[in-house]
Order: structure tokens, then sequence, then C-alpha cells
């Protein structure tokens, strides 16, 4: 089973550019998940899809940051424009249901560096 | 809200040592309860889970029992190797489905 693609795995940029990253989950999983992670820290939730639906998006800073999940397979997250406290690893995850005892599946991330 | 605090690290250990990394949660109804592993150059990884109290997850001679009465699940293992040497994050879903996420603890073991 193919894992989870992201692309660009490593992107650097000036501040009040703007970025797009791309996730493709495993076939089948409806769950998508975007995770923050900046260095030192655990991973932050900024938004899930269920399908190509929006289930939560409480603390993706929605000024700056867009997500879209096209068909319900492919997902898109965008800044724009960064600022420098985005520099972190974006991580995308899918699931095959949102129950909780399913295991995510993580993908190797991007990691921006805005300077 | 749902939160998970670990030990504060580094941790720096001998081959063939003894490792606990204390996880405690706070959690409204009955979390499931997870380890994830970071390796080098890797992205995380589930390393082994619990759904309910009591249950014992374990993976690659690692161990975490689910401990309702101390809301806690420390991950154990009896002796560890240079190949183990990663970061190790605690991780509680809720009823929402939500991964929430410890800081993380870098484990490094050497020779």
């Amino acid at each position: 089973e193919a894992g989870v693609a992201q692309s660009p795995r490593y992107k650097i940029i000036e501040k009040r550019q703007s970025v797009a990253f791309w996730c493709n989950p495993i076939s089948g999983h409806a769950t998508l998940y975007w995770y923050q992670q900046i260095l030192g820290q655990g991973p932050k939730l900024l938004i899930q899809f269920q399908n190509n639906g929006v289930v939560d998006d409480s603390q993706l800073p929605k000024d700056r940051f867009s997500a879209e999940r096209l068909k319900g397979v492919d997902s898109t997250l965008k800044i724009q424009p960064a600022k420098l406290e985005d520099s972190a690893v974006y991580l995308c995850a899918s699931s095959p249901r949102s129950f909780p005892y399913y295991g995510y599946t993580f993908g190797s991330g991007t990691r921006l560096t805005v300077v | 809200g749902n939160s998970v605090t670990q030990m504060e690290g580094p941790v720096t250990l001998s081959e063939e040592a003894f490792l606990t990394i204390n996880c405690t949660y706070t959690a409204t109804g009955y979390p499931s309860l997870f380890w994830y592993v970071q390796y080098p150059g890797e992205g995380l990884q589930l390393l082994l889970k619990a759904t309910k109290a009591d249950d014992k997850g374990s993976n690659k001679g690692f161990e975490a029992t689910y401990r309702k009465e101390t809301t806690s699940f420390h991950l154990e293992k009896g002796s560890v190797q240079v190949s183990d040497s990663a970061v190790y994050f605690c991780a509680l879903t809720g009823a929402n489905s939500k991964l929430t996420f410890g800081k993380g603890i870098t484990l490094s073991v050497r020779p």
C-alpha cells in the first residue's frame, strides 16, 4: 500500500510571499488532516476533512491559511502571505474513518522556512 | 479541552538500559491513547495504541498501559538499542477523532 505523499519536501520563501503544499492520501482514506509542527513542539491540527467537506478548522489562521480537498482525494494547503512564525513542518495524514481508534498514517512532511 | 503532558527531555541512555518515558493526559470521556515515533529524517509513525482502560499496547519491545485511575500512558522498554534513537510523542483522540499531541521527547541511545 502506497503511503501518504507530500510535496515539496522543502521550501524556503521570503516573508509576505505565498506558498502551497500538496498532499495525496492513501487510496480510499476518507479522512484527511493537515498538522503544523513547529520545532520543539508536538504537531497541532490545522484542518480536518471528511471526504471533501471540512470537519474542523478551528485552529486554522483563516486570514492567511486556506485549504481545499477537491473531489475528496488530493488536498492543498496554502499560506498567503507568509510570516516568519509560519516556519514549521507541515504534515498531512489520512485515516480510513474519523473514528478515534483507527491509526493515522502520516506523510513525510514539508519543511517550510520563512526568511 | 484535551491535553497531553510529557516528561521533559532529552533523554540519553546507554544501550541495553531500561527506558521509561512518562505521559499523562487530561480529557473528557474515554480517549484512545497513542505513542508515535519520529526517526531522524522520517515522518511520524504509529508505535502503539490502547483504546480503553487497562489495555496494554505493545510493539517492537515497547509497551504502554492505559491507566485511567492515574490518567497515564507511560512508555517502557526493557533494553533499548541504538536504533531506538528518535523523538517520541504521546497523543490522544477524543470523540471528535482529533489527535492531540504532547511536546515530544528526544531519546538518544549510545553504544
